[in-house]
């Protein structure tokens, strides 16, 4: 059963436009998100996160947004650009177990130039 | 660099024997987590080391899978008797020590295994 789940398998984006990525989670234990974005053949690399106190987290052109009663949250990345051409993993962890880690399917980005 | 290395990059083994995956974590890092991923698949965790406590092996889908950690440096995951199922890219990853909230893992490229 999974527990985060990103119903979108791929997005596809014209360059300079928004790009947003979905990530749902049924466990309402969760109160860290994370988003990591991986290249192919690379390991996934952090990207941002928020913790459950806040609704919106924001760094350069990345945006998390958190819907606690929705148990959702999305990555805005605006504008787009080519090289954020990759796949986007949410993952959660919970305040009871926090260093365990719950990652969604993954979402390919391709933003086309 | 300095970053997380796993080794083989590649791995093809045949069903029924058993395969060794190294992971050097970042120098210093005091948590190491071991993922694997496969086909269209998120990231499954397996098992995770934070210093010299106990390891939490709740990830670890059958008693075939052990992993240790070496010195609370170097850890192998062994995967014995391997099954066509246990094919997948398995990814290590460490992080420093510190509060919450930044403890960013940071993954190595992964392991990828293949079982005929």
């Amino acid at each position: 059963d999974q527990q985060v789940k990103q119903n979108s398998p791929s997005l596809s984006v014209q360059e300079g436009r928004i790009s947003i990525l979905n990530c749902d989670y049924t466990n309402s234990m969760f109160d860290y998100f994370l988003w990591y974005k991986k290249y192919p053949a690379e390991g996934p690399t952090f990207l941002i996160s928020i913790s459950s106190i806040k609704d919106k987290n924001e760094d350069g052109r990345f945006t998390v947004f958190l819907n606690k009663s929705a148990k959702h949250l999305s990555l805005h990345i605006v504008p787009s650009q080519p090289g954020d051409s990759a796949v986007y993993f949410c993952a959660a962890s919970a305040k009871n177990n926090f260093n365990k880690f719950y990652f969604g399917s993954g979402t390919k980005l391709n933003v086309k130039p | 660099g300095a970053g997380v290395s796993q080794s083989p990059s590649n791995k093809v083994t045949e069903k029924g024997k058993d395969v060794e995956l190294r992971c050097d974590p970042i120098s210093g890092h005091t948590a190491l987590y071991w993922y694997r991923q496969s086909l269209g698949q998120g990231l499954e965790f397996l098992i995770y080391f934070q210093g010299n406590s106990a390891p939490d092996k709740s990830g670890l889908p059958s008693d075939r899978f052990s992993a240790e950690r070496t010195g609370g440096s170097v850890s192998t995951l062994t995967i014995q008797r391997t099954q066509q199922e246990d094919s997948a890219v398995y990814l290590c990853a460490s992080s420093p020590p510190g509060v919450r909230g930044k403890d960013t893992q940071y993954f190595g490229p992964g392991t990828r295994l293949t079982v005929l």
